[in-house]
């Protein structure tokens, strides 16, 4: 099983809708969590984090889920500007008590006016 | 602006070169990091460094060599050993060292071999 598992997509969504995506995680001892916003071929940027209670930050969303193992990012009335790859980002603890940042794959969203 | 540097933009290496990327930062950050992308796949961590004049390996950092002898600067050079180098490199750095959140990226160089 992969440390963090994303779908790929690519999610084609009309303008104005909402769209929800999940990323899940392999290692229950991860403490924190985060979205990546990446356009193509440029770098990645942080979008935000996520909170054990939800956290909220304009129209998008993002939710822990502890017992699941997994975190979701929801973008409500969607903007053409929201087309790039979303990236999930946990960190990890290994076995020898060291963190690190583990990057999914990434989940492609493209709005489509 | 305070920011962190990449270059170049595009690099081409032949068979059997060392090829050397640079990657500078102004922030003001100890730790810097070397990620590589690859299609498909999340990014993966060659090497990082905490400190000067000392750095770590990654997940991946076979046929790849760092130097961090300024604060600001965190060159990686992609050896002959390095058997897959076509990819692109992001260079990063934030306040604290991995597990930090806040990473700041480079604006990457697409490595290709001719």
């Amino acid at each position: 099983r992969k440390e963090v598992e994303q779908d790929p997509g690519p999610f084609n969504v009309p303008e104005g809708a909402t769209v929800a995506f999940n990323c899940t995680y392999s290692n229950s001892a991860s403490q924190s969590f985060f979205w990546y916003r990446q356009d193509c071929r440029k770098e990645p940027k942080l979008l935000m984090s996520v909170y054990s209670s939800g956290n909220e930050d304009g129209r998008f969303t993002a939710q822990l889920n502890r017992a699941s193992q997994y975190i979701s990012l929801l973008i409500r009335d969607s903007k053409l500007s929201d087309s790039a790859t979303y990236l999930c980002v946990v960190n990890l603890i290994s076995n020898f008590g060291n963190e690190k940042l583990t990057f999914g794959t990434g989940t492609r969203l493209t709005i489509i006016p | 602006d305070g920011g962190i540097t990449q270059s170049p933009k595009y690099l081409f290496r032949k068979e059997g070169q060392n090829v050397t990327l640079s990657c500078e930062q102004n922030l003001n950050h100890d730790a810097m990091y070397w990620y590589r992308q690859d299609p498909g796949q999340g990014l993966r961590l060659i090497y990082y460094s905490q400190i000067v004049n000392d750095f770590q390996k990654g997940d991946i950092a076979e046929g790849y060599s760092v130097s961090r002898e300024k604060k600001e600067s965190f060159p990686l050079t992609v050896t002959s050993a390095q058997k897959n180098p076509t990819a692109f490199y992001l260079c990063a750095s934030s306040i604290q060292g991995p597990g930090d959140e806040k990473l700041f990226f480079g604006s990457g160089t697409q490595l290709s071999v001719l």
